[in-house]
């Protein structure tokens, strides 16, 4: 079946650096891919909605200059964190949809993110 | 704008009980699904089920059994016979059909299930 492809699974890196995440559908075009994040212990929240060949939707609250989103091909989104804090750390999961009507959405494995 | 509430944070039970899930959402939409997803420890979502808000049928997999009553906006979930594989956290979501929308999931808090040998 379809599946999303998400790398790192797990990444630790120095506050200030900056870190990017690829979500990659493997066998099916994904014109529209999601980013969502969860804290310990929390919901996951949308951040922002990635369009092949667009600028990025982002959620009220979301800083579109410190989470970068590019979605340069049908396949492929990442997801950069600029100047990582720890605040950052979480786990970031990312999620498309097949461009067909109503058709499956499939998630990641997920990121889980920490900031030293 | 759309919300799904799960009031119960966490649920402890002992093998073999059942256990119910509860899910209360709001939508201002007149089409809609309705999703349940499991996420254990290692966290990736596994997902369970999606309901179009069209069909009220009540779906049984396995030890897994939905009640979907959209005249009270919920939509809950029953593991029958529960094990301790069960233990994860559970969310129930939402997402509308219009075609930008779709896919957007808004999630519930979670409910945490723990089940003890």
């Amino acid at each position: 079946g379809a599946v999303v492809s998400q790398h790192p699974s797990r990444v630790i890196c120095k506050s200030g650096t900056s870190v990017k995440i690829e979500c990659r559908s493997l066998d099916f075009q994904a014109t529209t891919m999601f980013w969502y994040r969860q804290f310990p212990k929390q919901s996951l929240m949308l951040m922002a909605t990635s369009n092949e060949g667009s600028k990025a939707t982002y959620e009220q609250g979301v800083e579109k200059d410190k989470f970068l989103i590019n979605h340069a091909s049908l396949t492929l989104s990442t997801l950069t964190v600029t100047s990582a804090h720890p605040e950052d750390s979480s786990f970031y999961i990312c999620s498309a949809r097949e461009d067909r009507a109503r058709s499956p959405l499939h998630f990641g494995n997920g990121t889980r993110l920490t900031v030293t | 704008a759309q919300k799904v509430t799960q009031a119960q944070t966490e649920i402890s039970v002992v093998e073999k009980e059942d256990v119910t899930l509860d899910c209360v959402y709001e939508t201002r939409d007149t089409t809609y699904y309705l999703f349940w997803y499991k996420q254990p420890p290692s966290g990736e979502l596994v997902f369970l089920i999606r309901r179009n808000s069209f069909d009220e049928q009540n779906e049984i997999s396995g030890r897994y059994s939905w009640n979907f009553q959209k005249s009270t906006s919920s939509f809950n979930f029953t593991i029958t016979a529960s094990q301790v594989v069960d233990s994860a956290v559970y969310f129930c979501a939402l997402s509308d059909l219009t075609t930008d929308s779709w896919g957007k999931l808004q999630f519930g808090a979670g409910t945490q299930v723990v089940v003890t040998p």
